[in-house]
């Protein structure tokens, strides 16, 4: 069973850049596992910010990217706003079945 | 505009079945697959399994393999997942999303629907 890890908490102050990876215990995580980010507050439903790697929607903040790096999927936000503080989750997909991970809880302090 | 909107909450007994359903608007029906998703109080979200709106064609993962089963009526436009054979760990939200780019994207996400399995 492949389990999809990120990191649990990250707490910043505005204005700074943070990065949040996605880890597959599949392996390197790459193109083919259509790597999607999701951004969630309380209460809402989760909200799309990339799919497969870094495809924005027209609502991404430019402030956000998506990207590949050291073998995981990344979701870099820059600039960080207040606005930003939310659940943060990856979605990967090894062959046809998706796989959510834990999701990182971001803090802007 | 692109729409999904989810039918209300449901309360069910364990060993019950829930049909939950998703109807859209806004966008050509057939064009694009529909995801269910669920999540479970303060987890988070788990990948159910698609439903290729045009020909019916389904992929479930694999832990609900023989127990959910996803529809579609293109005449009302709505898609449907049922799970059956409910537990205490079904009580979640469950969603239901429109693929965009192919079905590894999930561009569009209904509302949501409170599940609730409780005796």
């Amino acid at each position: 069973q492949t389990v999809v890890t990120q990191e649990p908490s990250l707490t910043v102050s505005p204005g700074v850049t943070v990065t949040l990876t996605c880890a597959s215990s599949a392996g390197a995580v790459t193109g083919g596992n259509f790597p999607n980010w999701f951004q969630q507050k309380p209460g809402q439903a989760p909200r799309p910010l990339f799919y497969r790697i870094n495809n924005e929607y027209s609502w991404t903040p430019a402030r956000f990217s998506g990207s590949l790096l050291g073998g995981k999927a990344a979701l870099t936000l820059s600039n960080v706003q207040p606005e930003d503080e939310a659940q943060y989750f990856c979605l990967l997909y090894h062959g046809a079945q998706g796989i959510f991970g834990g999701g990182t809880n971001l803090t802007v302090l | 505009q692109v729409q999904l909107v989810q039918s209300g909450g449901e309360v069910k007994k364990p060993g019950a079945s829930v049909k939950v359903a998703c109807q859209a608007s806004g966008y050509p029906f057939t064009s694009y697959a529909i995801t269910w998703v669920r999540q479970a109080p303060g987890q988070g979200p788990e990948w159910m399994g698609w439903i290729g709106v045009y020909n019916g064609n389904t992929n479930y993962a694999e832990k609900f393999q023989g127990r959910v089963s996803m529809t579609t009526d293109t005449s009302t436009r709505t898609a449907y997942m049922e799970l059956r054979a409910l537990t205490s760990d079904d009580t979640a939200v469950y969603y239901c999303a429109k693929a965009g780019q192919g079905v590894y994207s999930l561009d569009v996400w209904g509302q949501g629907t409170t599940v609730t399995v409780s005796s």
